[in-house]
């Protein structure tokens, strides 16, 4: 079984409709992260959770909220769809050590299309 | 702030060939470097790292050198195969608290039989 896994994995909705991804792991990691892919333009980073009582943003959080329910669990919610938002969507995973870089682990993705 | 620029695709080669995709960075001191493979419908796996000036990441045959002098990550390979088609991504953090990657907007490589 995958390690990191995202629901859906391809969603198309209609302008001004709220939608939820939903991220789970299985790695134990404390950290989770949100981002999203576009073309030309690599991953940005959306949000990004230490626990579940720390959520902070990342450099394109407008239009996006997250959620996080557990240690295993990282939901991105979109209030209200608009077009520019379809993109792939990748939830990821690492370890808390405050030295040095903690590989992330990435999970399937999620294609979004806002129609 | 901390970015990374990579040459853009796609790259199409024929199978045994020698590939180099350029990757560099602006950044203050010294980031961690990465570089990330996707393949199709995949999410992103780590392909090779380099924590400090002149090290030396290298896995499945890859191998990507940190030059400080020339702020540069060149990804490359001696002889790729088909089934290294796939989109490549540079990438650097600083890791500490907030272990961010600050990737750049990925290479994709195509490799014909």
């Amino acid at each position: 079984d995958a390690d990191v896994t995202q629901t859906p994995r391809n969603r198309i909705t209609k302008t001004g409709k709220r939608i939820m991804l939903e991220c789970s792991q299985t790695k134990g990691h404390d950290r989770m992260y949100w981002y999203r892919q576009d073309p030309g333009l690599g991953l940005r980073l959306i949000y990004y959770s230490f626990d579940v009582k720390d959520i902070n943003k990342g450099e394109i959080s407008d239009g996006y909220s997250v959620s996080r329910q557990a240690q295993a669990k990282f939901s991105l919610s979109l209030e209200s769809a608009i077009p520019n938002q379809t993109a792939l969507y990748f939830c990821a995973t690492s370890d808390l050590h405050f030295s040095g870089y903690n590989e992330q682990f990435f999970g399937p993705g999620t294609r979004l299309t806002v129609l | 702030g901390d970015s990374v620029t990579q040459m853009e695709g796609p790259v199409t080669l024929s199978e045994e060939a020698f590939l180099t995709i350029n990757c560099t960075y602006t950044a203050t001191g010294y980031p961690s470097l990465f570089w990330y493979v996707q393949y199709p419908g995949e999410g992103l796996q780590l392909l090779l790292k380099a924590t400090k000036a002149d090290d030396k990441g290298s896995n499945k045959g890859f191998e990507a050198t940190y030059r400080k002098e020339t702020t540069s990550f060149h990804l490359e390979k001696g002889s790729v195969q088909v089934s290294d088609s796939a989109v490549y991504f540079c990438a650097l953090s600083r890791g500490g608290a907030t272990n961010k990657l600050i990737f750049g907007t990925g290479t994709l490589l195509a490799v014909q039989p």
